[in-house]
Protein backbone atom coordinates (compact mmCIF):
# COMPACT_ATOMS: atom_id res chain seq x y z
CA UNK A 1 0.00 0.00 0.00
CA UNK A 2 1.08 3.43 -0.24
CA UNK A 3 3.05 4.90 2.66
CA UNK A 4 5.27 7.91 3.91
CA UNK A 5 8.30 7.81 6.37
CA UNK A 6 9.90 11.31 7.13
CA UNK A 7 12.68 11.89 9.41
CA UNK A 8 12.09 11.60 13.22
CA UNK A 9 12.57 14.87 15.21
CA UNK A 10 12.54 16.99 16.66
CA UNK A 11 14.64 19.02 14.88
CA UNK A 12 16.19 22.10 16.47
CA UNK A 13 18.12 24.87 14.28
CA UNK A 14 19.43 28.61 15.26
CA UNK A 15 17.58 31.00 13.33
CA UNK A 16 19.01 31.46 9.54
CA UNK A 17 20.06 27.95 9.39
CA UNK A 18 19.66 25.56 6.57
CA UNK A 19 16.70 22.97 7.17
CA UNK A 20 16.26 19.59 5.48
CA UNK A 21 13.77 17.68 6.85
CA UNK A 22 14.07 14.17 5.22
CA UNK A 23 10.88 12.56 2.93
CA UNK A 24 10.88 8.86 1.16
CA UNK A 25 7.41 7.39 0.25
CA UNK A 26 6.00 4.00 -1.41
CA UNK A 27 3.43 4.19 -3.61
CA UNK A 28 1.48 2.25 -6.29
CA UNK A 29 0.75 4.28 -9.44
CA UNK A 30 2.23 7.59 -10.09
CA UNK A 31 1.78 9.82 -6.64
CA UNK A 32 0.93 13.67 -5.89
CA UNK A 33 2.84 14.91 -3.15
CA UNK A 34 2.65 17.11 -0.47
CA UNK A 35 3.98 18.86 2.31
CA UNK A 36 1.79 20.38 4.82
CA UNK A 37 2.54 22.64 8.16
CA UNK A 38 0.95 22.36 11.45
CA UNK A 39 1.23 25.52 13.75
CA UNK A 40 0.48 25.21 17.84
CA UNK A 41 -3.06 25.03 18.11
CA UNK A 42 -3.61 24.76 14.23
CA UNK A 43 -5.05 22.48 11.87
CA UNK A 44 -3.03 21.16 9.19
CA UNK A 45 -2.22 24.19 5.75
CA UNK A 46 -0.80 22.92 2.45
CA UNK A 47 2.85 24.11 1.89
CA UNK A 48 3.79 23.24 -1.09
CA UNK A 49 2.89 20.54 -3.57
CA UNK A 50 4.33 18.50 -7.07
CA UNK A 51 2.22 16.08 -9.61
CA UNK A 52 4.85 14.82 -11.23
CA UNK A 53 8.38 13.88 -11.39
CA UNK A 54 10.93 16.25 -11.25
CA UNK A 55 8.46 19.61 -10.62
CA UNK A 56 9.69 21.40 -7.55
CA UNK A 57 7.24 22.68 -5.15
CA UNK A 58 7.92 25.98 -3.50
CA UNK A 59 6.43 28.61 -0.95
CA UNK A 60 7.71 31.01 1.81
CA UNK A 61 10.83 30.05 1.04
CA UNK A 62 10.48 26.48 1.57
CA UNK A 63 11.25 24.06 -1.64
CA UNK A 64 10.90 20.36 -2.40
CA UNK A 65 11.71 18.24 -5.15
CA UNK A 66 9.56 14.90 -6.76
CA UNK A 67 12.44 12.41 -7.16
CA UNK A 68 11.05 9.64 -8.80
CA UNK A 69 14.37 7.57 -9.04
CA UNK A 70 14.68 7.51 -5.22
CA UNK A 71 11.19 8.19 -4.15
CA UNK A 72 11.87 10.99 -2.32
CA UNK A 73 10.11 14.28 -1.51
CA UNK A 74 12.51 16.32 1.05
CA UNK A 75 11.59 19.94 2.10
CA UNK A 76 14.52 22.52 2.25
CA UNK A 77 14.63 26.26 3.24
CA UNK A 78 17.68 28.24 2.92
CA UNK A 79 17.65 30.36 6.03
CA UNK A 80 15.16 29.27 9.06
CA UNK A 81 13.22 32.02 10.73
CA UNK A 82 12.10 31.89 14.82
CA UNK A 83 8.22 31.65 12.56
CA UNK A 84 8.87 28.59 10.86
CA UNK A 85 8.54 26.71 14.20
CA UNK A 86 5.63 24.00 13.68
CA UNK A 87 5.26 20.48 12.87
CA UNK A 88 5.70 19.34 8.94
CA UNK A 89 3.91 16.87 7.42
CA UNK A 90 4.72 14.65 4.01
CA UNK A 91 2.00 13.51 2.29
CA UNK A 92 0.52 11.57 -1.19
CA UNK A 93 -2.49 10.86 -2.65
CA UNK A 94 -2.65 8.15 -5.70
CA UNK A 95 -6.96 8.23 -5.26
CA UNK A 96 -7.89 11.32 -4.33
CA UNK A 97 -9.87 9.92 -1.53
CA UNK A 98 -7.09 8.42 0.23
CA UNK A 99 -4.28 11.22 1.53
CA UNK A 100 -1.45 8.96 3.36
CA UNK A 101 0.63 11.07 5.90
CA UNK A 102 4.15 10.80 7.79
CA UNK A 103 4.15 10.25 11.07
CA UNK A 104 5.17 14.75 11.07
CA UNK A 105 8.55 16.62 12.45
CA UNK A 106 8.89 18.96 15.19
CA UNK A 107 10.78 21.79 14.04
CA UNK A 108 11.88 24.45 16.78
CA UNK A 109 13.89 27.23 15.54
CA UNK A 110 16.01 29.36 18.42
CA UNK A 111 16.70 33.16 17.89
CA UNK B 1 -9.71 31.34 6.44
CA UNK B 2 -11.89 28.23 5.08
CA UNK B 3 -15.05 28.65 7.48
CA UNK B 4 -14.40 25.25 9.46
CA UNK B 5 -15.62 24.85 13.14
CA UNK B 6 -15.23 21.74 15.35
CA UNK B 7 -17.01 20.89 18.74
CA UNK B 8 -15.98 20.63 21.22
CA UNK B 9 -12.79 22.05 21.04
CA UNK B 10 -11.33 19.39 24.33
CA UNK B 11 -13.23 16.28 25.66
CA UNK B 12 -12.81 14.33 28.64
CA UNK B 13 -15.02 11.27 28.86
CA UNK B 14 -15.05 7.88 30.46
CA UNK B 15 -14.57 4.29 28.94
CA UNK B 16 -17.41 3.35 27.51
CA UNK B 17 -19.90 6.58 26.82
CA UNK B 18 -20.58 7.30 23.76
CA UNK B 19 -19.37 10.80 22.38
CA UNK B 20 -20.03 13.00 19.19
CA UNK B 21 -17.83 15.56 17.88
CA UNK B 22 -19.28 17.67 15.46
CA UNK B 23 -17.84 19.15 12.08
CA UNK B 24 -19.45 22.44 10.74
CA UNK B 25 -19.00 23.85 7.44
CA UNK B 26 -20.11 27.22 5.71
CA UNK B 27 -18.24 27.04 2.33
CA UNK B 28 -20.79 24.34 1.32
CA UNK B 29 -18.19 21.95 0.47
CA UNK B 30 -18.97 18.32 -1.17
CA UNK B 31 -16.18 16.62 0.37
CA UNK B 32 -15.83 16.35 4.52
CA UNK B 33 -13.49 13.86 6.39
CA UNK B 34 -12.54 12.93 9.92
CA UNK B 35 -8.86 12.39 10.87
CA UNK B 36 -7.14 11.23 13.82
CA UNK B 37 -3.76 12.59 14.94
CA UNK B 38 -1.18 10.92 16.68
CA UNK B 39 2.03 10.24 17.55
CA UNK B 40 4.43 8.43 15.19
CA UNK B 41 1.50 8.11 13.04
CA UNK B 42 0.50 11.40 11.63
CA UNK B 43 -2.65 12.16 10.54
CA UNK B 44 -4.86 8.52 9.37
CA UNK B 45 -8.25 8.40 7.69
CA UNK B 46 -11.40 7.61 9.51
CA UNK B 47 -14.54 8.32 7.29
CA UNK B 48 -15.11 10.59 4.71
CA UNK B 49 -18.19 11.87 2.97
CA UNK B 50 -18.94 13.01 -1.38
CA UNK B 51 -22.19 14.45 -0.05
CA UNK B 52 -25.30 14.43 1.92
CA UNK B 53 -25.63 10.86 3.45
CA UNK B 54 -23.35 9.51 1.03
CA UNK B 55 -19.99 8.31 3.20
CA UNK B 56 -17.38 5.67 3.09
CA UNK B 57 -14.82 4.21 5.46
CA UNK B 58 -11.23 5.25 5.68
CA UNK B 59 -7.83 3.61 7.42
CA UNK B 60 -9.36 3.49 10.97
CA UNK B 61 -12.47 2.91 11.00
CA UNK B 62 -13.33 0.42 13.01
CA UNK B 63 -15.22 1.82 16.41
CA UNK B 64 -16.54 5.18 14.84
CA UNK B 65 -19.44 5.79 13.14
CA UNK B 66 -20.30 9.08 10.71
CA UNK B 67 -23.71 10.76 9.31
CA UNK B 68 -24.20 14.19 7.22
CA UNK B 69 -27.42 14.89 6.90
CA UNK B 70 -26.88 18.51 5.57
CA UNK B 71 -24.18 19.67 3.60
CA UNK B 72 -22.41 21.62 6.19
CA UNK B 73 -22.34 19.16 8.75
CA UNK B 74 -20.65 16.09 9.43
CA UNK B 75 -20.76 14.07 13.00
CA UNK B 76 -18.40 11.61 13.85
CA UNK B 77 -19.46 9.07 16.87
CA UNK B 78 -17.87 6.75 18.76
CA UNK B 79 -20.58 4.66 19.65
CA UNK B 80 -18.26 3.45 23.10
CA UNK B 81 -15.71 4.94 23.62
CA UNK B 82 -12.00 3.39 24.08
CA UNK B 83 -8.85 4.38 25.51
CA UNK B 84 -7.20 3.71 22.43
CA UNK B 85 -9.63 6.80 21.02
CA UNK B 86 -7.64 9.03 23.33
CA UNK B 87 -6.36 11.37 20.18
CA UNK B 88 -6.38 15.19 18.33
CA UNK B 89 -9.37 14.93 15.85
CA UNK B 90 -9.54 16.85 12.81
CA UNK B 91 -12.13 17.75 10.15
CA UNK B 92 -11.41 18.72 6.65
CA UNK B 93 -13.17 19.65 3.57
CA UNK B 94 -12.77 19.97 0.00
CA UNK B 95 -14.88 20.97 -2.70
CA UNK B 96 -13.57 18.34 -5.02
CA UNK B 97 -10.97 16.13 -5.41
CA UNK B 98 -7.88 18.46 -5.83
CA UNK B 99 -6.05 17.92 -2.56
CA UNK B 100 -4.43 21.41 -2.99
CA UNK B 101 -7.86 22.97 -1.61
CA UNK B 102 -7.92 20.89 1.32
CA UNK B 103 -8.57 22.83 4.22
CA UNK B 104 -8.68 21.18 7.94
CA UNK B 105 -10.18 22.44 11.03
CA UNK B 106 -8.85 23.64 14.35
CA UNK B 107 -8.72 19.71 16.57
CA UNK B 108 -10.61 18.35 18.65
CA UNK B 109 -9.00 17.16 21.67
CA UNK B 110 -10.31 14.10 23.12
CA UNK B 111 -9.77 12.34 26.10
CA UNK B 112 -10.94 8.68 26.97
CA UNK B 113 -10.25 7.58 30.44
Amino acid sequence: GNSVTQMEGPVTLSEEAFLTINCTYTATGYPSLFWYVQYPGEGLQLLLKATKADDKGSNKGFEATYRKETTSFHLEKGSVQVSDSAVYFCALTTNNNDMRFGAGTRLTVKP
Amino acid sequence: DAGITQSPRHKVTETGTPVTLRCHQTENHRYMYWYRQDPGHGLRLIHYSYGVKDTDKGEVSDGYSVSRSKTEDFLLTLESATSSQTSVYFCAISPGTEYEKLFFGSGTQLSVL
